[in-house]
C-alpha cells in the first residue's frame, strides 16, 4: 500500500509554546489530506479535511485557530498546535487520499504538553 | 449522515480458531467500507475495502469480509487466527465522492495461544 510519513513520532512542549506535525505523502499524490485526533482507547476523531492548496475545512468544535493546517503541495500538509496546553494532549493522525478510493494513515504523532 | 457500529468492545479467541469481528453501518447512499487495524501507538493499517462488486472482499494477512446489503453489515473474518493478529480493529465507511472517513469505535481482538 502506499505509504505516508508523520514527524516527529512523539514530542513534548511546554505549555503555551507551539508545535509543528508533519505529514507526507511518500509515494503517491494526495489530493486530499486529513488530520485526525484519537485519545486513548477511543476512535478516531476527525479534525479537518484540506485540498491542496485550499483552505482547511475543519469539524464542529474543533478550533480554526489553534489548530492551523497546511497544504502547500500534494506530498504535505503541516499541522500546527498553537499555543498548547496540557488539554491538547493526544494521539495526532495524519491521513492522505490521491487518485483511489482509499486512505492511508501516517504512524501519528504521541503530544505531551506539560 | 453516515454512522458506524461497531458493537463489540472486546473479541477473545483462540489461536487457530475462526474470528469475526462485526460491523454494521448507515449511508444515504452505496457505501464504501473498509477495515483497518491498528497497533499500539501505531497509526491505522489498511486491510481490505468493498467499492463495488463481489460481495466478498480479500484484503491483507489473509483477512477477508462479506459486504450484506440487506443486513447492512460488512463483517471481519479469518479463518485461523493468530496470536500476531491481536490489534485494535476499526470499520470505517464513507459516501462516494471526497468525503472523509467516519470510523467506528473499534474492537479490541485477542487471540490467544
Amino acid at each position: 500500500g502506499a505509504v505516508v510519513s508523520q514527524h516527529p513520532s512523539r514530542v513534548i512542549c511546554k505549555s503555551g509554546t507551539s508545535v509543528k506535525i508533519e505529514c507526507r505523502s511518500l509515494d503517491f499524490q494526495a489530493t486530499t489530506m486529513f488530520w485526525y485526533r484519537q485519545f486513548p482507547k477511543q476512535s478516531l476523531m476527525l479534525m479537518a479535511t484540506s485540498n491542496e492548496g485550499s483552505k482547511a475545512t475543519y469539524e464542529q468544535g474543533v478550533e480554526k485557530d489553534k489548530f492551523l493546517i497546511n497544504h502547500a503541495s500534494l506530498t504535505l500538509s503541516t499541522l500546527t498546535v498553537t499555543s498548547a496546553h496540557p488539554e491538547d494532549s493526544s494521539f495526532y493522525i495524519c491521513s492522505a487520499r490521491g487518485g483511489t478510493d482509499t486512505q492511508y494513515f501516517g504512524p501519528g504523532t504521541r503530544l505531551t504538553v506539560l | 449522515a453516515q454512522s458506524v457500529a461497531q458493537p463489540e468492545d472486546q473479541v477473545n479467541v483462540a489461536e487457530g480458531n475462526p474470528l469475526t469481528v462485526k460491523c454494521t453501518y448507515s449511508v444515504s447512499g452505496n457505501p464504501y467500507l473498509f477495515w483497518y487495524v491498528q497497533y499500539p501507538n501505531r497509526g491505522l493499517q489498511f486491510l481490505l475495502k468493498y467499492i463495488t462488486g463481489d460481495n466478498l472482499v480479500k484484503g491483507s494477512y489473509g483477512f477477508e469480509a462479506e459486504f450484506n446489503k440487506s443486513q447492512t453489515s460488512f463483517h471481519l473474518k479469518k479463518p485461523s487466527a493468530l496470536v500476531s493478529d491481536s490489534a485494535l480493529y476499526f470499520c470505517a465507511v464513507r459516501d462516494p465522492g471526497n468525503t472523509p472517513l467516519v470510523f467506528g469505535k473499534g474492537t479490541r481482538l485477542s487471540v490467544i495461544a
